[in-house]
């Protein structure tokens, strides 16, 4: 069965401080799909990354990066000199190869004070 | 404009009311979902459509009725809710097929419900 755990409920920082979103997923499938989708308060969830299970590369894109490791199941994200305009519900989500389904963890909420 | 638009954005209905969400997309997308989303809960899929045939129904009460017209077009007709059914829920579409959800979802901007 497929499943996406974040553990982090909710994470507070001030500004221009790093934070790191944690993702572990769960699959039986060797070909399956990562995403990060953001949720800000006016409610739309927007797509930020996709990876594949055949790319390990971590990637990064301004001030986000992401640490995608198989061998521990996880596909952590990062975001440096955090901003309040990060405040939002960040949502890492898995969908397998062979299904039409995206699979979504419960969400972490980050705040980010001025 | 995220290209999947849903209305009304907000809806406050009673009890006995019937209403109907709408979601709408031009994005040549074939495949297109309902999503619930309550307070501290996780996202729910409610159910999956597919070149306008409904190909998963996630257990949801039958006072949700989803109807698909054609590719386009989504909706989400309400009857008798109840109070426990207040809740964001929201519309996705993906490309067409299984393959298509490799390539994620884009999603509306959600229909705030409360039902009273």
């Amino acid at each position: 069965a497929q499943k996406v755990t974040q553990a982090q409920t909710e994470i507070s920082v001030v500004e221009k401080e790093d934070v790191t979103l944690d993702c572990v997923y769960e699959t039986r499938d060797t070909t399956y799909y990562l995403f990060w989708y953001k949720q800000p308060p006016s409610g739309e969830l927007v797509f930020l990354i996709r990876r594949n299970s055949f790319d390990e590369q971590n990637e990064i894109s301004g001030r986000y990066s992401w640490n995608f490791q198989k061998s521990t199941s996880s596909f952590n994200f990062t975001i440096t000199a955090s901003q309040v305009v990060d405040s939002a519900v960040y949502f890492c989500a898995l969908s397998e190869a062979d299904t039409d389904k995206l699979i979504f963890g419960t969400g972490t909420r980050l705040q980010v004070f001025p | 404009e995220t290209g999947v638009t849903q209305t009304p954005r907000h809806l406050v209905m009673g009890m006995t009311n019937k209403k109907s969400l709408k979601c709408e997309q031009h994005l040549g997308h074939n495949a297109m979902y309902w999503y619930k989303q309550s307070a501290k809960k996780p996202l729910e899929l409610m159910f999956v459509y597919n070149f306008k045939e409904q190909t998963e129904n996630n257990s949801v009460p039958s006072r949700f009725s989803p109807e698909c017209p054609n590719s386009s077009h989504l909706f989400l007709h309400l009857h008798t809710l109840q109070p426990e059914d207040s809740a964001l829920y929201l519309c996705a579409s993906s490309l067409p097929g299984q393959g298509g959800v490799a390539y994620g979802y884009t999603f509306g901007s959600g229909t705030r419900l409360t039902v009273v």
